[in-house]
């Protein structure tokens, strides 16, 4: 069970769009369609922004999307904003009832 | 709304036992289609999933852990419960608890985590 791989960074101005992936393989990200992504600002626990792939939990701006294709996730945030800078991890399902993350993404917002 | 707190040692020696405790209000660990889960992170690192405990009491694992690691629930004071044996630096991390709602397999709500050092 390996972590799933992202991008060690993102970045993008105020008000443009930035892409983080989260490639896995066909036993985890590309078998099921369970795959989310967490918020975490230094120093505090992470927050669920995303879940089955694409629906938000209540209270989480629609600036936050995500997809899937194939072994692929993405999360995309529109409208950057100063307060969006912080590390964003995947996760899925990896079958047999276990979990796996992603290795980490720090967005930095310019 | 429900709220956990991980309460327990900060300071392990190694080869001893890890054991943290999760405390969950407005809500209760025996209640049907959740799971109660531990995740940690270590310092400067990313997330890992180490297991969780189902409403039925069944209990499943990182596969890395599972020779080391039990997750246990104690419905009459209404938390949960990690117990991580034969410890090494290597398990200095902070540990989270969480729930998921079955069939989202995404966690919902977190504690605010609590720093285990392994050290003599």
């Amino acid at each position: 069970q390996s972590a799933l791989t992202q991008p060690p960074s993102a970045s993008g101005s105020p008000g443009q769009s930035v892409t983080i992936s989260c490639t896995g393989t066909s036993s985890d990200v590309g078998a099921y369609d369970y795959v989310s992504w967490y918020q975490q600002h230094p120093g505090k626990a992470p927050k669920l922004m995303i879940y089955q792939v694409s629906k938000w939990p209540s209270g989480v701006p629609d600036r936050f999307s995500g997809s899937k294709s194939g072994n692929t996730a993405s999360l995309t945030v529109s409208g950057l904003q100063a307060e969006d800078e912080a590390d964003y991890y995947c996760s899925s399902y990896a079958g047999g009832n276990t979990v796996v993350f992603g290795t980490g993404t720090k967005l930095t917002v310019l | 709304q429900v709220q956990l707190q991980e309460s327990g040692p900060g300071l392990v020696k190694p080869s001893q036992t890890l054991f943290l405790t999760c405390a969950v209000s407005g809500g209760s660990v025996s209640s049907g289609a959740y799971y109660w889960t531990w995740i940690r992170q270590h310092p400067g690192k990313g997330l890992e999933w180490i297991g969780y405990i189902r409403y039925t009491g069944n209990t499943f694992y990182n596969p890395s852990l599972k020779s080391r690691v039990t997750i246990s629930r104690d419905t009459s004071e209404n938390q949960f419960s990690l117990r991580l044996n034969s410890v090494t630096a290597a398990d200095t991390a902070v540990y989270y608890c969480g729930r998921l709602v079955d069939g989202e397999v995404a966690v919902r709500h977190w504690g605010q985590g609590t720093l285990v050092t392994v050290s003599s």
